[in-house]
């Protein structure tokens, strides 16, 4: 099985501010990595899929890049709405994973 | 609209059993694959099962494999997770999602969940 590990596990950060998120696979994943936000009570939204591809709707402040086993998520002038907590999900191979998450204050 | 609804949640003792449903409008449900992702209280995301678009492709996380059964019906386009020998573990918010086949398996749209709570 693919494990993917997720780092920070928090960070906080200010409004403004910009912030990487990294996601390392235990195998090489081809770019099969997709990102997700989550805010409680709401169902989790997709953001990035393909590692770098932004999905429509999605603020051109967040940005995903990498290849192989390492990718990052990085948000560039945080805005309120980007509280939350971001996963990182491999879809290379079952089982599909998550990273354990990474939550953000802002 | 692409719309997931999920229902059938509730509260169930350990090893009773559980029928969770999806039902799905405004996209062509027989030509998407079909997932259940669940959040345990505290813990992060964790995916459970898929179903292919025809059925024929079953997978489940190892923790549930033989006590989880997923299906779907795309005449009325649900889906379903039925859940047996329920345990404490298992009290989480599901949710369904979809991906299209062929992709990289991106969930791009999910129902709201809902909650299985195990308990005695």
């Amino acid at each position: 099985d693919i494990q993917m590990t997720q780092f920070p596990p928090s960070l906080s950060a200010s409004i403004g501010d910009r912030v990487i998120i990294t996601c390392r696979a235990s195998e090489h994943i081809r770019g099969y990595l997709n990102w997700y936000q989550h805010t409680p009570g709401k169902a989790p939204k997709l953001l990035i899929s393909g590692a770098s591809h932004l999905q429509s709707g999605v603020p051109s402040r967040f940005g995903g890049s990498g290849s192989a086993t390492v990718y990052t998520l990085t948000i560039s002038g945080l805005q309120p709405e980007d509280f939350g907590t971001y996963y990182c999900q491999q879809g290379f191979s079952f089982p599909l994973m998550f990273g354990q998450g990474t939550r953000l204050d802002i | 609209e692409v719309r997931l609804v999920e229902s059938g949640g509730g509260l169930v003792r350990p090893g009773g059993s559980l029928r969770l449903s999806c039902t799905a409008s405004g996209f062509p449900f027989s030509g998407y694959v079909m997932n259940w992702v669940r959040q345990s209280p505290g813990k992060g995301l964790e995916w459970v099962s898929s179903i292919s678009t025809r059925s024929s492709d079953i997978y489940y996380t190892d923790s549930v494999k033989g006590r989880f059964t997923v299906s779907r019906d795309n005449a009325n386009e649900i889906a379903y997770l039925q859940m047996d020998s329920l345990r404490v573990e298992d009290t989480a918010m599901y949710y369904c999602a979809r991906y299209a086949p062929g992709s990289v398996k991106r969930f791009d749209y999910w129902g709201q969940g809902i909650l299985v709570t195990v308990s005695s």
